[in-house]
């Protein structure tokens, strides 16, 4: 079964400085991967995704991820942290399933999630 | 362009009422799914549908039912609420295969006293 990992529940940057919020999966098959981002009181919204075609991810907001399979991660980060980046970031593994009647799903398996804190 | 709406936004329950959270997605979206999301523990997956017809459980379905009504919605209901449903709720929709990702809607925050 797949599993993703967030490590660091919190974590704390000064606005300017670079974003690095790490994730971890398991999966038996190759994976999809997503981030999401969740601002306070509203939905989860992605930020990107890894599809297969490159390694290095470009979202919105200026963020990015590197997909590494050796090291089976896919760590989020942003060069420069801007204070309207404080946020909820959540890690996603997908997996294509079928259910007990054939028909294809995506699984999605969310981290625990990172709230991450930008200090002026 | 409302993408998934889900009703209602906030409800407070006392223990043992029933509810029932609606959702709609209007994406021509096959599979739709429901998560509760507690702090420290990501999103859950409670039931998914993954085509309209089909209603499977996720990781903790105990406690709550599902109805896929039409292709569009999907709802949610609890039984005789505890206090341990108190979380918030999010319903979800996506295509159904490939690397798609899925959509939310803004939430239900449900507290049970």
């Amino acid at each position: 079964a797949q599993s993703v990992t967030q490590l660091g529940s919190h974590v704390s940057v000064s606005e300017g400085a670079l974003v690095l919020l790490r994730c971890n999966y398991s999966s038996s098959v190759p994976p999809y991967l997503f981030w999401y981002v969740q601002y306070p009181n509203q939905g989860l919204q992605l930020l990107l995704k890894y599809t297969s075609a490159a390694t290095l991810v470009k979202g919105i907001n200026g963020f990015e991820a590197e997909f590494k399979k050796s090291e089976t991660s896919f760590h989020l980060t942003k060069p420069s942290a801007h204070m309207s980046d404080a946020a909820e970031y959540f890690c996603a593994v997908r997996v294509t399933r079928a259910n007990a009647g054939g028909t294809s799903y995506g699984k999605l398996t969310f981290g625990q999630g990172t709230i991450l804190t930008v200090h002026p | 362009n409302a993408g998934v709406t889900q009703t209602p936004k906030f409800q407070v329950l006392k223990t043992g009422q029933s509810m029932t959270l609606q959702c709609a997605q209007d994406m021509n979206h096959n599979s739709m799914y429901w998560y509760r999301q507690d702090p420290g523990m990501g999103l859950r997956l409670i039931y998914y549908s993954a085509s309209e017809g089909t209603t499977d459980k996720g990781e903790v379905p105990n406690g709550y039912n599902v109805s896929r009504l039409n292709k569009r919605e999907f709802s949610l209901r609890l039984e005789s609420a505890a206090p341990s449903q108190t979380s918030v709720y999010f319903c979800a929709s996506s295509p159904g295969q490939g690397n798609t990702e899925a959509f939310f809607g803004q939430g239900t925050r449900l507290t049970v006293v």
